[in-house]
This record gives C-alpha cells, structure tokens and sequence, in this order.
C-alpha cells in the first residue's frame, strides 16, 4: 500500500517568511496528491491540490509542487500570516477506481506575529 | 459548494449507551464517504468506507459490530458508537466524495463518562 512520509511535524516562522512543507509518497500509482489545513477542533479543509500531470499549482499565497521521479510534493506558503497557523496535512492517492487517500502525520505550522 | 456537515459537533455520553454521529453532504450526492478517528496531535486514522447502498468496508482493527455505518442515502451516512466506553473517546470525523475529490465534516468531539 501507499505510504507517505510529511516533514516537519513542527515548523515555527515569523510573520512574513515562507514555509515549507514536504511530503513523500511509495506508490508510483499515486495520481492525487491534496493538502488540507486543520485548525483547532475543527476538520480538515481542502487548500489545494495538484495531479500528476502538473508539477506546480499555485493559489495567491500557497503553490504546491510535485515531483514525480523522486515522488516528492511541497506545499509553499509565502508570507505567512498569523492566521495561516494550524496543523497542515499532505495526501497521496490514485484516482482510479476507489479512491482511498493515504496520509501524513500532520505538521504544527506556527506564525509568530 | 461542496459543503458536509455533522451532527453532534460535540456529544457526552455515558459508559454503555450508544451514540449516533450523522453525516451529510449539503451540495452534492456522494456515493462514497469515508469515518475517521483523530487522536491529539494525531494524524486521521481510516476507520471504514461507507458506499450507499452497500455494506460498509472496515479497516484492519476496527471493531463492526461496535462502529455500525449506514449510508442510506447519497447524502447522509451515520456512525453509531454502540455500548461507549471511556476509550472510545475522540474525534470522529467523516468526509464525503466528489468525483475523487475529498471534503470533510467539522468533526463530532465524543466523551464518554
């Protein structure tokens, strides 16, 4: 099966730096790699995602970028904000078939104001 | 669009009642939707798949005749937690299917007494 590996499980910024999160993944079937941001007691919500067939995406602040060969994916935040603050989850899977996403352990994203 | 919700947010139980925890997609029909069990600090632990119509899948580990899941319909599947005990205490968070895109409930916080 898939097995995804995320690091780091703690990044700590200043307010307006960048963050980075990596993510790699086992299965080169994988097509379908999400990202989600939890905040506290809250569910995971759905920030950006990228497939295969795109090595980056981006969304005003927040890209993502894959790599394929090596299978590895980053998400990129630029000038992080206070709010940008949660715990920051990566996903991979195929979305052939039944699509059951594998995860990574989640990392604790603090912005210092 | 592509709204689930839950329903408790939050429930308090006592040891060896049973809970019911819904879920339902608001703005789309979802064939499939999946339960999951976040520790603290944790990352989502798959429980089942629940697909309409059919009998649930359950993960390696996952008791089902003490998690039962109905998906009676495209937009409302449920989780009831049978004869609770104080272990059984959690997030249970559920997550609906659009095309293999994947969104999630605000979690239900379970605490059994």
């Amino acid at each position: 099966g898939e097995n995804v590996e995320q690091h780091p499980s703690t990044l700590s910024v200043q307010e307006g730096d960048s963050a980075v999160i990596k993510c790699t993944y086992s299965d080169s079937a994988s097509n379908y790699f999400p990202w989600y941001k939890q905040e506290l007691g809250k569910g995971p919500q759905l920030i950006i995602d990228i497939r295969s067939n795109v090595g980056e995406k981006k969304d005003q602040r927040i890209a993502v970028t894959l790599n394929k060969t090596a299978k590895h994916f980053s998400l990129h935040i630029t000038e992080t904000q206070p709010e940008d603050s949660a715990v920051y989850f990566c996903a991979a899977g195929s979305s052939g078939g039944s699509y059951i996403p594998t995860f990574g352990r989640g990392t604790s994203l603090i912005v210092h104001p | 669009g592509a709204v689930v919700s839950q329903h408790p947010s939050w429930v308090i139980c006592k040891s060896g009642t049973s809970v019911k925890i819904e879920c339902r997609s608001l703005d789309f029909q979802a064939t499939t939707m999946f339960w999951y069990r976040q520790f603290p600090k944790q990352s989502l632990m798959l429980m089942a798949t629940s697909n309409e119509g059919s009998k649930a899948t359950y993960e390696q580990g996952v008791e089902k005749d003490k998690f039962l899941i109905n998906h009676a319909s495209l937009t409302l599947s449920t989780l009831t937690v049978t004869s609770a005990h104080p272990e059984d205490s959690s997030f249970y968070i559920c997550s609906a299917h659009r095309a293999y895109e994947q969104y999630f409930g605000p979690g239900t916080r379970l605490t059994v007494t």
